[in-house]
């Protein structure tokens, strides 16, 4: 069964701290990975696509890496912001279909 | 960006009417959308796949009768929650496919049935 598993379900952190958020997946014959982020009561931004031919990817404070053998990826926050304060979802794309399965989320409160 | 408008945002209902929900991709076509559950502090999700012309294919345990998908067009999909009840109650979330499989969600619809 394909899972993904997001630790720790909530973390609290100074502002400027840096921080990494881990995600787990169980099946690594994943198309590519996904990092989103979501406002409480809102829809979902992507932050992040990592393919699995990738190893990470970056985009300002924010980078992505993917590692298929150990079935891990994680997401690095550089100089942590109030405004980053929000639920970090990451999600594998596992065939050409479409289907994303989506991890439960880390709630990430980031305290100035 | 790809924009995906999803309405309406927010809709309160009694038990036993139906409502429906609207995805749209504004400015490219999907051949594919995909409409996902979230309930509280939980993940999203996959109740169905939308294809254009066809019909939906269902994840297990999605009753097909309750939660009827139309995809009439290349850039909209509704999603008819029929004859509601409060566990209907949950938020959610629809997604079009662009290229290379990226997906584009939408804002969500929060759905609360009295």
């Amino acid at each position: 069964k394909q899972e993904v598993t997001q630790i720790p379900a909530a973390l609290s952190v100074p502002e400027g701290e840096n921080l990494v958020l881990n995600c787990s997946f169980t099946d690594s014959a994943i198309y590519n990975l996904q990092w989103f982020r979501q406002d409480p009561g809102k829809g979902l931004t992507s932050l992040l696509l990592i393919q699995s031919s990738q190893r990470e990817q970056t985009s300002g404070r924010l980078n992505a890496s993917l590692d298929k053998s150990s079935g891990r990826s994680t997401l690095y926050i550089a100089a942590s912001q109030p405004g980053d304060s929000a639920t970090y979802l990451c999600a594998g794309l596992y065939n050409q279909g479409g289907k994303l399965i989506f991890g439960q989320g880390t709630e990430l409160s980031v305290k100035p | 960006g790809a924009v995906v408008s999803q309405h309406p945002s927010r809709v309160i209902c009694k038990s036993g009417t139906s409502v429906k929900i609207e995805c749209r991709s504004l400015d490219f076509q999907a051949t594919t959308m995909f409409w996902y559950r979230q309930f509280p502090k939980q993940s999203l999700m996959l109740m169905a796949t939308s294809n254009e012309g066809s019909k939906a294919t269902y994840e297990q345990g999605v009753e097909k009768d309750k939660f009827l998908i139309n995809h009439a067009s290349l850039t909209l999909s509704t999603l008819t929650v029929t004859s509601a009840h409060p566990e209907d109650s949950s938020f959610y979330i629809c997604s079009a496919r662009l290229v290379q499989n990226i997906q584009y969600f939408g804002a969500g619809t929060r759905l609360s049935v009295l």
